[in-house]
């Protein structure tokens, strides 16, 4: 089975340029979750979403921020305009049951890499 | 004060050795944890869930202190196939967001 699949994996781009990060979820899983990783700060939820709306996005650094789900299979990440700060391995997730379940795991894609010059 | 807090990294080992690393979450009304692992340049993974009674697979065995707000994993005759960051991760409400801790690096030499 196909797992999260997120594109593009690598992506470099100058500063005030629009960047798009993609992810496909696996296939049934109700939840989408899009994570940011730094060395500094770890693992940053940044939102995420129940059957395509969203839930929480308080993790959101700000307005240039925005996520989209538009059907259960795809879900955008944006960034406009993009800074040097935001350089970050950006992950998504995605789960079939409420992560609180015991048995609730959440199954990440390889992530996409962002450098910002 | 962060949210979930681990021991910094990295512990270095030998081969054989046992290993403990420990977790504590400010939030008291926190309802699961867990444990996952990343290798390097590589995607979380879920390691192992932490139950109130504390439970064990295989060599790992996690425990959960809901007084003193503590989570622990331990390793047993670590591999060196062990070598990863250990993530400690925190639900603060159900079906909502995990928070997840720095991670501890762990470096198992032969």
């Amino acid at each position: 089975d196909a797992g999260v699949i997120q594109s593009p994996r690598h992506e470099v781009t100058e500063m005030g340029q629009e960047v798009t990060l993609r992810c496909k979820p696996i296939s049934g899983h109700d939840y989408l979750f899009w994570y940011r990783q730094t060395m500094m700060r770890g693992l940053e939820l940044l939102i995420y979403f129940n059957n395509n709306v969203p839930i929480d996005d308080s993790g959101m650094p700000e307005d240039r921020f925005s996520a989209k789900m538009p059907n259960a299979s795809f879900s955008t990440l944006k960034i406009q305009p993009s800074e040097p700060r935001d350089s970050a391995v950006y992950f998504c997730a995605s789960s079939l049951v409420p992560t609180g379940d015991k048995d609730g795991e959440l199954f990440f894609g390889e992530g996409s890499r962002l450098t910002v010059l | 004060r962060k949210e979930v807090e681990q021991d910094p990294g990295p512990f270095n080992v030998p081969e054989g050795a046992t290993v403990a690393f420990n977790c504590t979450y400010s939030n008291s009304a926190s309802q699961s944890f867990f444990w996952y692992r990343q290798d390097c340049r590589k995607e979380p993974k879920l390691l192992m869930s932490v139950y109130s009674s504390g439970n064990e697979d295989g060599r790992f065995t996690a425990q959960l202190n809901r007084a003193s707000q503590y989570i622990s994993l331990l390793i047993r005759d670590s591999k060196l196939s062990d070598s990863a960051t250990y993530l400690c991760v925190v639900l603060y409400n159900q079906g909502g967001k995990l928070i997840f801790g720095q991670g501890t690096e762990l470096s198992v030499k032969p």
